[in-house]
């Protein structure tokens, strides 16, 4: 799969919207673009993923670049509650191939601030 | 669903005593995972299991280690002997298959295990 990187950390003002960018400029043709994020002592929980095209569902929306070498994970109106660590991950998703671990760079800590 | 269930959720022990711990998967699912979390690691695969036949345990650091899935609803992950180095937090994860949904896995709570 493959690597991401992403900015250590980040802060974000109560209200506003958080802009979480990810390079991932060796991805191939069949891998996905997948967003974890991990509130303090709880376990990660799954976000948005994507192919190619923009996705948005009820907690964010996933911006993926023409070229598919980066995105950014977009959490419109940010609350103290989305304080976390942020994870992007790269995998393929071929049903031959069967379900793959997810694999975990350092993702990025966003600090919602009132 | 209550989601994934691991059990404890605190386990303190010491070195040398061995520790299980235990997980419920999602009802349904076919995967199931273990990872481990530290602050110098990160989170990191140690096993994971397919229709509870173990597919990779290159993750497992040491004969130590030891993951059993004896049935579609429960699995353990054992450690003996237990040293310091230990010390993480244990999460488990399950899934269905990718040609179903999504391909998202769904975590547990996580069982933070010290050893002194």
């Amino acid at each position: 799969d493959a690597k991401t990187t992403q900015p250590p950390s980040m802060d974000c003002a109560e209200g506003r919207a958080a802009n979480l960018p990810c390079n991932h400029s060796t991805i191939s043709g069949n891998e996905y673009v997948y967003w974890y994020r991990q509130i303090h002592s709880q376990g990660p929980q799954y976000i948005i993923h994507g192919l190619k095209n923009n996705e948005t569902n009820e907690m964010a929306s996933l911006i993926i670049t023409e070229d598919r070498k980066s995105s950014t994970l977009i959490l419109p109106h940010a609350t103290l509650r989305d304080t976390a660590v942020y994870y992007c991950i790269v995998r393929s998703k071929t049903p031959f191939r069967g379900n793959t671990p997810l694999v975990f760079g350092k993702g990025t800590r966003l600090s919602v601030i009132a | 669903d209550a989601g994934v269930i691991q059990s404890p959720r605190h386990e303190v022990t010491e070195m040398g005593q061995e520790v299980t711990l235990r997980c419920k998967p999602i009802s349904g699912h076919d995967y199931l995972f273990w990872y481990r979390q530290t602050m110098m690691r990160g989170l990191e695969l140690l096993i994971y299991f397919n229709n509870n036949v173990p597919i990779d345990d290159s993750g497992m650091p040491e004969d130590r280690f030891s993951a059993k899935m004896p049935n579609a609803s429960f699995s353990t992950l054992k450690i003996q002997p237990s040293e310091p180095r230990d010390s993480a937090v244990y999460f488990c994860a399950s899934s269905l298959a990718p040609d179903r949904v999504k391909n998202i896995q769904y975590f547990g709570a996580g069982t933070r295990l010290s050893v002194l």
